[in-house]
């Protein structure tokens, strides 16, 4: 079985300042990986994923994660935050050639403000 | 097409009552998946459609609840005999490819609340 720890709920930061959201799982097989983003009174939406290959991946409005396999952790980056990234974030996990089902940690709150 | 559609937004239920969501996916999606997220959680799974076959099903998915995917297209989630416990978001999510949750797009929810 998986889990997924995010290690704050709560981050709250200034308008672009730098940001990194913790996420670390546990699984006795290999895993995908994937931060998903809620606004508010919206559904939750894809920003990243890691499948195979480079170990950075990177989502097309400046956030990136990296797997680190020995650490087991997969943190989202953001080099300089904007008011608009005002969201929550999950990560989530899911087996390889396994089960289809994601396994997501409890979030993260990101709060930028001005 | 605007992407996965859930309906009722909102249902209040008195406990004890039957109540049905349906869930509208992505066209010619294949793969459909139930989740329920309650307050301070993330999103845990329920079940998963193939098609019309249901693949897998979680625990947390008791006799109360059931689920179905007529002709591969909609779905339907019931839940009998409601409970307060039952109170909270249910997700829908769809997908479409060999391993199907390379990019699952969700839904808005359904919110539920059991007076």
């Amino acid at each position: 079985a998986q889990s997924v720890t995010q290690l704050d709920s709560q981050v709250p930061v200034f308008e672009e300042a730098p940001v990194e959201l913790r996420c670390n799982y546990s699984s006795s097989v290999s895993v995908y990986l994937f931060w998903y983003v809620q606004y508010p009174n919206q559904g939750l939406q894809l920003l990243l994923k890691y499948l195979s290959g480079s170990t950075l991946v990177e989502s097309i409005n400046g956030f990136e994660a990296e797997f680190n396999k020995s650490q087991t952790s997969f943190h989202l980056r953001k080099p300089s935050v904007h008011i608009s990234d005002t969201a929550e974030y999950f990560c989530a996990v899911s087996e390889q050639g396994g089960s289809e089902k994601l396994v997501f940690g409890k979030g993260t709150k990101l709060t930028v403000n001005p | 097409d605007t992407g996965v559609s859930q309906n009722p937004r909102h249902k209040i239920t008195k406990r004890g009552q039957n109540v049905t969501f349906r869930c509208d996916p992505i066209s010619e999606h294949n793969r459909l998946y139930w989740y329920r997220q309650t307050l301070g959680q993330g999103p845990e799974f329920l079940t998963y459609f193939q098609n019309e076959a249901q693949l897998e099903k979680s625990r947390l998915l008791s006799d109360r609840f059931s689920a179905e995917r007529p002709k591969g297209s909609f779905s339907t989630l019931e839940i009998q005999r409601t409970e307060q416990g039952d109170s909270a978001m249910y997700l829908c999510a769809s997908s479409f490819g060999p391993q199907g949750h390379y990019e699952a797009f969700f839904g808005q929810g359904t919110r539920l609340t059991v007076v």
